[in-house]
């Protein structure tokens, strides 16, 4: 079946610190990748997606590629702030039968100014 | 944007007794919402997903005695997690996809916090 697997945290960075969270999936087909935030005390956010091979998902700084070959999609931010602190989810959905989304374990960032 | 809102944001009940959390999509009409659990610095499972006038599918491992799911209409979920123990302090989170808009985007409550005494 899909999974996701995305690298442990807690994940500490000081300010302006250039920011990868690792995501790699299996999937049959061509899913959809996306990349949820959620900060303390709050629900999930979708931060960024993208929808076929190749895509670039980018939004507030973050950006992430949709790459087939290596079935991965990590995200990166070239300098993060200490408003960047959260958990963030990598997630796919599938594009055939249910429809479900299957979420990563989440990784949290801390970001120390 | 589409928005999904979750009631209550928090609630503790004694062992024993039943809770309902609802779920409502305010701009858009869902057929499809789904309900996770998320412990601990951990990440969300996929307790069940529910559709609009059907019975709920739920995953494996998860008690459907347990955690009732009606979808009644096109804008309200209700999960009711019934004879509530200790064990299932959670926090419970319920999404919602826009038919319009299926594949590209998953909308989230707030999500509720339960705490059984």
């Amino acid at each position: 079946g899909n999974s996701v697997t995305q690298m442990e945290g807690p994940v500490t960075l000081s300010e302006e610190a250039f920011l990868t969270i690792n995501c790699t999936y299996t999937a049959t087909g061509y899913p959809s990748l996306f990349w949820y935030v959620q900060y303390p005390g709050e629900g999930l956010q979708l931060l960024l997606k993208a929808t076929k091979a190749d895509d670039k998902g980018s939004n507030k700084g973050f950006e992430a590629t949709y790459r087939k070959e290596t079935t991965s999609f990590h995200l990166e931010k070239g300098s993060v702030q200490v408003s960047d602190s959260a958990v963030y989810f990598c997630a796919l959905s599938g594009r055939s039968g249910t429809y479900k989304y299957i979420f990563g374990t989440g990784t949290r960032l801390k970001v120390l100014a | 944007g589409a928005v999904v809102s979750q009631h209550p944001s928090w609630v503790i009940c004694k062992s024993g007794t039943s809770v309902k959390i609802e779920c409502r999509s305010l701009d858009f009409q869902a057929t499809t919402m789904f309900w996770y659990r998320q412990f601990p610095k951990q990440s969300l499972m996929l307790m069940a997903t529910s559709n609009e006038g059907s019975k709920a599918t739920y995953e494996q491992g998860v008690e459907k005695d347990k955690f009732l799911i009606n979808h009644a209409s096109l804008t309200l979920s209700t999960l009711t997690v019934t004879s509530a123990h200790p064990e299932d302090s959670s926090f419970y989170i319920c999404s919602a996809t826009d038919p319009d808009r299926m594949f590209e985007k998953l909308f989230f409550g707030s999500g509720t916090q339960l705490s059984v005494l």
